[in-house]
């Protein structure tokens, strides 16, 4: 099973500021790496698809990089409603598997 | 517009079962594959298996083999995990999802999650 490590465990920023959350896959995956959001009480919330892909609604600020094992979600400008709790998710191997989340709170 | 409505929340004795049913509207029920997602409270995310609601196939994970069984009813666009032999471990919210195309393993369409919680 592909193990995926995401980093920082916590990311303290303030609206505006831009955001880097990394995504580290302990075997190459290509480029099948999703990125979720989640807030509490919620489901989380399809952001990216295929490494780089926005889903469809997400905004523009939201754009994922990388390929092999190395990924970033980036978030160009910090909206006040960005904070949470971001997944970022494999598919290349079976089973499908998550990282641990990367928590985003307002400094 | 696509919904997945999951059953409530569930208190179970340890060694019980739970039974998690999840109603899909909006699309076509046999055209995309149904996954189950569970979360324990403030923990990460677990892919737990898939279920084709055409054809009736499964696959799980190897964690929950011999534990969980997900079928369908395909006359009302449901589908449905069972998990026995509940633990402690086992207190989490349970996630159906669909996937962003048919086949794949990216969730697009996820229900609003179910409650388990096993506790003597």
């Amino acid at each position: 099973e592909i193990v995926l490590t995401q980093s920082p465990a916590t990311l303290s920023l303030s609206p505006g500021e831009r955001a880097t959350l990394s995504c580290r896959a302990s075997q190459s995956v290509s480029s099948y790496l999703a990125w979720y959001q989640q807030k509490p009480g919620q489901a989380p919330r399809l952001l990216i698809y295929d490494a780089s892909n926005r889903a469809t609604g997400i905004p523009a600020r939201f754009s994922g990089s990388g390929s092999g094992t190395d990924f970033t979600l980036t978030i160009s400008s910090l909206e006040p409603e960005d904070f949470a709790v971001y997944y970022c998710q494999q598919r290349s191997n079976w089973p499908p598997s998550f990282g641990q989340g990367t928590r985003l709170e307002i400094k | 517009q696509v919904q997945l409505v999951q059953s409530g929340a569930e208190v179970k004795k340890p060694g019980a079962s739970v039974k998690v049913s999840c109603k899909a509207s909006g699309y076509t029920f046999t055209s995309y594959d149904i996954n189950w997602v569970r979360q324990a409270t403030g923990q990460g995310l677990e892919w737990m298996g898939w279920m084709n609601p055409n054809s009736g196939n499964t696959g799980y994970a190897q964690k929950f083999q011999g534990r969980v069984t997900m079928t369908r009813n395909t006359s009302i666009s449901t589908a449905y995990m069972e998990l026995s032999s509940l633990r402690s471990e086992d207190t989490a919210v349970y996630y159906c999802a669909r996937p962003l195309h048919p086949g794949d393993y990216y969730f697009d369409y996820w229900g609003q999650g179910t409650l388990v919680t096993v506790s003597s």
